[in-house]
């Protein structure tokens, strides 16, 4: 079956970076999309942006460019988010889920990024 | 962006129908679903496309809508279905609303 397992949560300093992992199993990652979410506790959802693992092509969302930088390893069938220059507002959950088509039908369970000094 | 729009909060019993609603700041033709998130977990799909029941979603979940206005029923609901539903649309680049917290009287 289709599983998305995310990298346990982070505390970091303001100003520093982050690089959350998402690794999949069950189906064809390198032919597939992945896509990222940040969910403040108690809040709605925001799409950051999406890869397609065959060529590492990607779309953002306008509000996250320069802010998150996605990747994907396709050997370890493994995507990957970095997150720069953090501040208190980037505190968050962070989802990955697979873009199957135009919904998100598999979702990783978030990792929780903690932004404070 | 496309702005969808849900009434923050809903109240039923169980064994009620309840019907959530989702409006959309522009037409998004079918390019609607719903999912479900409960306290310290991740979104469920329940609908795609609008209408279209999820793999393994109990059919007591059902959703209609084109355009601009969208449903997402429940009817019976059960206790298990305490949570928060959002809406999202993939008609341009993917946008969500900002929930309805249903609660059980």
């Amino acid at each position: 079956q289709v599983k998305l397992q995310q990298s346990g949560a982070e505390l970091v300093k303001p100003g520093a970076s982050v690089k959350l992992s998402c690794k999949t199993s069950g189906y064809t990652f390198s032919t597939s999309y992945m896509s990222w979410f940040k969910q403040i506790p108690g809040q709605s959802i925001e799409w950051i942006g999406m890869i397609y693992a065959g060529d590492g092509g990607t779309g953002y969302n306008q509000k996250f460019k320069g802010k998150a930088t996605l990747t994907v390893d396709t050997s370890s069938s493994t995507a990957y988010m970095d997150l720069s220059s953090l501040t208190t507002e980037d505190s968050a959950v962070y989802f990955c889920a697979m873009d199957g088509s135009d919904w998100f039908a598999y979702w990783g369970q978030g990792t929780l990024v903690t932004v404070s000094s | 962006d496309t702005v969808l729009t849900q009434s923050p909060a809903l109240a039923v019993s169980p064994g009620e129908r309840v019907s959530i609603s989702c409006r959309a700041s522009e037409g998004v033709n079918s390019y609607m679903h719903w999912y479900q998130q409960k306290p310290g977990q991740q979104p469920k799909l329940l609908i795609y496309k609008a209408s279209n029941l999820a793999s393994g979603v109990p059919a007591r979940f059902s959703g209609s809508g084109s355009g601009t206005d969208f449903t997402l029923t429940i009817d019976p609901v059960e206790a298990d279905d305490t949570a928060t539903y959002f809406c999202q649309q993939s008609w341009n680049d993917p946008t969500f609303g900002g929930g309805t917290k249903l609660e059980l009287k």
